[in-house]
């Protein structure tokens, strides 16, 4: 059973700081996604990584994909209040597309 | 640009009523799920459909049915509701394609008295 675990759950940062949110899963996939949520809101799409070693930014954050290691990085720089949401890394169960999802991580950045 | 449009987005049940969601998708897209949302965890995949006219089970599957009867169209219904299926259910889609984004409604809310 694939298993996908995030940390922190829970992440209160200041403003023009940088921090790192984690994903580890369990099973060997070679998709995974990154979403955020606003409150209320549906789930937006920020990154898709296919492939090991595979990195992709987009304005302050940026998202990595280690396959041997089964773990996702998505790296906050220079933090913005505008910023402050739930994220949400899921893992393609390797076929149909269909998705095993973290907890997600409430981020609140706060001036 | 609709993408996925989920209909109705509020809805009250009384438990033992039934009720169908509406998901339509105007992107032409393949691959269809309906997944729910309960406080304090992620998203959990209910069912999908691969095409029009098939579906399967994922996660969670208990107490719903699904249709695809149109490709564009991916209905969830829920015989006779129970508490346990108060919850936000969210709808999405996507083509078979590798490197797809996958994208979502905007989430129905369903409380279950």
């Amino acid at each position: 059973e694939l298993k996908v675990e995030q940390n922190p759950l829970f992440l209160s940062m200041q403003e023009g700081k940088n921090y790192t949110i984690y994903c580890n899963y369990s099973t060997t996939s070679d998709r995974l996604y990154w979403y955020r949520q606003d409150p209320g809101k549906s789930l937006e799409s920020l990154f898709v990584l296919l492939s090991n070693g595979a990195v992709k930014q987009e304005g302050r954050l940026m998202a990595s994909l280690d396959t041997k290691a089964r773990l996702s990085t998505l790296h906050i720089t220079a933090a913005v209040h505008d910023l402050s949401a739930t994220y949400f890394c899921a893992v393609d169960r390797g076929s149909n597309y269909k998705l095993t999802f973290g907890k997600g991580t409430l981020l609140t950045v706060n001036p | 640009n609709a993408g996925v449009t989920q209909t109705p987005k509020f809805r009250v049940l009384k438990t033992g009523q039934s009720m169908t969601l509406l998901c339509a998708q105007d992107m032409n897209h393949e691959y269809m799920y309906w997944y729910r949302q309960d406080p304090g965890m992620g998203l959990r995949l209910i069912h999908y459909s691969v095409g029009e006219g098939t579906t399967a089970k994922g996660e969670v599957p208990d107490g719903y049915n699904v249709s695809r009867l149109k490709k564009q169209n991916f209905l969830l219904g829920l015989e006779s509701a129970a508490p346990s299926q108060t919850s936000v259910y969210f709808c999405a889609s996507t083509r078979q394609q590798s490197g797809n984004t996958i994208y979502f409604g905007e989430g129905s809310w369903l409380t279950v008295v």
